[in-house]
């Protein structure tokens, strides 16, 4: 079965530097989410995208920003990168149907992208 | 707010013990959604189980098994008959229903790293 993919799967920057993150969730799924999971750390939410549309928004410093394309896919963008930033960035992707079928509602993870930041 | 703590940082056992990782959660929400999820040193988030909150019925699943106790909000996950390939950090995670629009945000827990020896 189809999963989420992300690219790249490692990717290394220099401070100050700028790097974009690519999430296409399984196909049919309509909303992405964003974790960021630093060293040792749990996932924590950065934002999600349902229909192409915002739809909650967590601990994204503003020098983040993401949008979700017309085929679904999204992208993650960071800017002035710090050394802070280096971590493991999740996407996952749903599908949630109908309120009648919440068990649809499953998140999907996708393998992760290691960003390093020198 | 919603809150998961896994009071448990790290437990070693050998194998073929039987480990039981604690799980408890806070929310004010009546319909919730409860999740583990593994995650072994290649990284990746491998989802084990989702629970809804009016469903106290306790799983099994092979040598897994989970224990939703709603009176004291704790959502335990033991292993049976621990094996070395169980070796990884698992996470306790928590959503809230999700609405019409679909996005359901996951609080995870920080973490309780497993160590399976031979």
């Amino acid at each position: 079965a189809a999963g989420v993919i992300q690219s790249p799967r490692h990717l290394i920057k220099e401070k100050r530097e700028t790097a974009t993150l690519k999430c296409y969730p399984i196909p049919r799924h309509d909303t992405v989410y964003w974790y960021q999971q630093g060293p040792g750390q749990d996932p924590q939410f950065l934002i999600s995208f349902y229909e192409k549309m915002q739809s909650d928004k967590g601990s994204i410093p503003d020098r983040f920003s993401a949008q979700q394309f017309s085929d679904y896919h999204s992208e993650l963008n960071m800017s002035s990168l710090e050394l802070g930033d280096s971590a493991l960035y999740f996407c996952a992707s749903s599908f949630p149907g109908l309120a009648a079928n919440r068990k649809r509602d499953e998140q999907f993870f996708g393998p992760g992208t290691r960003l390093t930041v020198l | 707010a919603q809150k998961v703590t896994q009071a448990q940082t790290e437990i070693s056992v050998v194998e073929k013990e039987d480990v039981t990782l604690d799980c408890v959660y806070e929310t004010r929400d009546t319909t919730y959604y409860l999740f583990w999820y593994k995650q072994p040193p290649s990284g990746e988030l491998v989802f084990l189980i989702r629970r809804n909150s009016f469903d106290e019925q306790n799983e099994i699943s092979g040598r897994y098994s989970w224990n939703f106790q709603k009176s004291t909000s704790s959502f335990n996950f033991t292993i049976t008959a621990s094996q070395v390939v169980d070796s990884a950090v698992y996470f306790c995670a928590l959503s809230r229903e999700p609405m019409n629009s679909g996005y359901s945000t996951l609080t995870f827990g920080k973490g309780t790293m497993l160590l399976v020896s031979p």
